[in-house]
């Protein structure tokens, strides 16, 4: 049974470019959650997706935009970006319990994106 | 707001020592919490979880038990491997599926 997957793992990129990252997650999940951990630092929730749409969202900027495809993977997109910005991004898939309780996240081994 | 709190690190112990690591929240309803473990240049792992109050989560030798009282979580293993050394990341489940973490404790066995 494959657990959650992210490419890519490392990704260089320069100020003011667009990146694309993606996970699928775990076999029988069907919600997607991104957090971003910066160095040292606990990692932050960004957005969740279930069903196709952003269900949550934590305080990060419009820059930051996801996608759910009908098989339950994901993209996270980060436009114009900035030095800050550099951090391990990681991936988290669940399983949507009964009403909207929220089952086990489990994670991804994340991408590392360096901006210089 | 919802938060959580871990005794701040490095931590560093001899094989075999008892370890406890600290891990306090503040939360509205009754979220669930989690240990999560984090080995160098991988993602996370999940330890072990706790979904109400007096529940104790334990795997690989590791225990927490969930304190609604005095609202804690601490991690412990009665006795601590090399392999053990990582950081520890302690978090809260809040209704609608976000996860809240602190900061994070680096845990290094020596042998």
């Amino acid at each position: 049974d494959a657990g959650v997957t992210q490419s890519p793992t490392h990704l260089i990129k320069t100020r003011g470019q667009q990146v694309t990252l993606r996970c699928s997650p775990k076999s029988g999940h069907d919600t997607v959650s991104w957090y971003q951990q910066a160095l040292g630092q606990g990692p932050q929730f960004i957005f969740q997706y279930y069903e196709e749409e952003e269900r949550q969202r934590g305080n990060f900027p419009d820059r930051f935009s996801g996608h759910q495809f009908p098989n339950y993977s994901s993209e996270l997109n980060v436009n114009a970006l900035l030095l800050g910005d550099s951090a391990l991004y990681l991936c988290a898939s669940s399983r949507m319990g009964e009403g909207i309780t929220q089952e086990t996240q489990y994670f991804g081994p994340g991408t590392r994106l360096l901006v210089l | 707001g919802d938060s959580v709190t871990q005794m701040e690190g490095p931590v560093t112990l001899s094989e075999e020592a008892f370890l406890t690591i600290n891990c306090t929240y503040t939360a509205t309803g009754y979220p669930s919490l989690f240990w999560y473990v984090q080995y160098p240049g991988e993602g996370l792992q999940l330890l072990l979880k706790a979904t109400k109050a007096d529940d104790k989560g334990s795997n690989k030798g590791f225990e927490a038990t969930y304190r609604k009282e005095t609202t804690s979580f601490h991690l412990e293993k009665g006795s601590v491997q090399v392999s053990d050394s990582a950081v520890y990341f302690c978090a809260l489940l809040l209704q609608g599926g976000k996860l809240i973490f602190g900061q994070g404790t680096e845990l290094s066995v020596k042998p």
